[in-house]
């Protein structure tokens, strides 16, 4: 089945010692994103690709950076993770071409839980 | 901006009743689209139901629909025959409409549901 996977599902890493996240997808979609979840909280958008072109939210830390080599990987790098760190990393596809069916659709990955000691 | 509210972070109901989750949002676009994610304790975010705000019809999805009132701005998600495995985090979610795939959802805070045997 086309879906969206992220590695590891669980990643443990000291204070300051830097981590990537992976994530790959089968569906050909043309726009990745990566999102944080904190415990009990909404998504908040870390930054997406369209295609090569990367889009940065303003609010998202310099901590964090992304790649996009191809077409179906996309990894997160967290560059010196502090506590606040903690937290479930979501990757998502999006890549319906306007005006086919399911347009606008994120598909998630299962995530990546991160724990910072 | 745009902002999405769910105003009940904590619902219950019985096995085999009915449950409505409620969510406004505040948009000045008039093209855009809804959905109502759900997420399992540690399991995937998942697609619940889409409305597109141009069609008049709510949605539905088997034991799932939606009560989608533009001018008031509300899309409230009702749940019938409630099982067991609909225990879960809601997220209701706004995306503006670009034609294609970009852009990005904008969650509420949640509502997470239980469901009493």
């Amino acid at each position: 089945d086309a879906m969206v996977i992220q590695n590891p599902r669980y990643q443990v890493t000291q204070f300051g010692k830097p981590v990537t996240l992976s994530c790959s997808q089968t569906l050909n979609h043309n726009v990745m994103y990566w999102y944080q979840q904190k415990s009990s909280q909404a998504p908040k958008l870390l930054f997406h690709y369209y295609d090569k072109d990367f889009n940065n939210e303003a609010d998202t830390p310099d901590n964090f950076q992304s790649r996009r080599p191809n077409t179906s990987f996309c990894f997160l790098d967290i560059r010196s993770p502090g506590l606040g760190d903690a937290a479930m990393y979501l990757c998502a596809t999006s890549g319906t071409r306007a005006g086919q069916p399911g347009a606008n659709v994120l598909t998630f990955g299962a995530g990546s839980r991160l724990t910072v000691l | 901006a745009q902002t999405v509210t769910q105003s009940q972070p904590e619902m219950s109901v019985q096995e085999a009743e009915t449950v409505t989750l409620s969510c406004t949002y505040d948009t000045s676009e008039s093209d855009y689209y809804l959905f109502w994610y759900k997420q399992p304790p540690s399991r995937q975010m998942i697609l619940v139901i889409r409305q597109e705000a141009y069609k008049q019809q709510n949605a539905t999805e088997n034991r799932f629909s939606v009560n989608f009132q533009k001018a008031a701005k509300s899309f409230s998600l009702k749940i019938s025959d409630s099982q067991l495995g609909d225990a879960a985090m809601y997220f209701c979610a706004y995306k503006k409409n670009y034609g294609g795939s970009q852009g990005n959802l904008i969650f509420g805070k949640g509502t997470k549901l239980s469901v009493k045997p």
